[in-house]
């Protein structure tokens, strides 16, 4: 079963921020915290990664707490285009076994 | 270009029926998994294999089987495909170590009548 848990639906005004919260209470120490995506009719793509320091790309930031057992997703203009159903999974840079949960499904609404 | 290919969009199978369904990597990626995806459920992992002739049970491999027997294919065996597999089928490659993005294909939306 995954290891996080994520709220099911968010919807975000068009030009907002978007904040993607996932817990990941029983994370270990050696894994990583990786998000997804999967625009309707297509197979999820990576957004980003991180282990415990905040990290920032071009397609959006990741903040995990101190104690690390939660992160948020953040994309910091939303557009149409972002809506999609968004994945936070963890695991660890040696562990080959990937599960994801249901995922949030966010919704930019213009 | 990354590439997993999944061998067909849409299928239609008739129930009893055996189905296979093919992924192929050109990443030469070692580790490769198949989901089911229905509505609410998100990804559910069936299969994954992390090396040739390996694989490990996901969390829902009743009613399916696999095989890997080179490196750059994970089939995926409906041994007597029934309604209740009537679903949107994923093929996902990950590669080892320092390698961090899962790949996944477009997908396989099984039918069975």
């Amino acid at each position: 079963d995954a290891k996080t848990t994520q709220p099911p639906s968010m919807d975000c005004a068009e030009g907002r921020a978007a904040n993607l919260p996932c817990n990941h209470s029983t994370i270990s120490g050696n894994e990583y915290v990786y998000w997804y995506r999967q625009i309707h009719s297509q197979g999820p793509q990576y957004i980003i990664h991180g282990l415990k320091n905040n990290e920032t790309n071009e397609m959006a930031s990741l903040i995990i707490t101190e104690d690390r057992k939660s992160s948020t997703l953040i994309l910091p203009h939303a557009t149409l285009r972002d809506t999609a159903v968004y994945y936070c999974i963890v695991r660890g840079f040696n562990n080959n076994d990937m599960r994801f949960g249901a995922g949030t499904r966010l919704t930019v609404k213009p | 270009d990354v590439k997993v290919t999944q061998s067909s969009r849409y299928l239609v199978k008739r129930t009893g029926e055996k189905v296979f369904l093919e992924c192929v990597q050109d990443m030469d990626h070692e580790n490769m998994f198949w989901y089911r995806q229905d509505p609410g459920l998100g990804l559910r992992l069936i299969y994954f294999s992390y090396d040739v002739k390996m694989k490990e049970k996901g969390d829902i491999p009743e009613g399916y089987s696999v095989s890997r027997e080179k490196k750059e294919r994970f089939s995926l065996i409906l041994e007597s495909a029934s309604t209740n597999q009537t679903s949107m089928y994923l093929c996902a490659t990950l590669g080892g170590g320092m390698n961090t993005e899962a790949f996944f294909g477009q997908g396989t939306r099984l039918t069975v009548v």
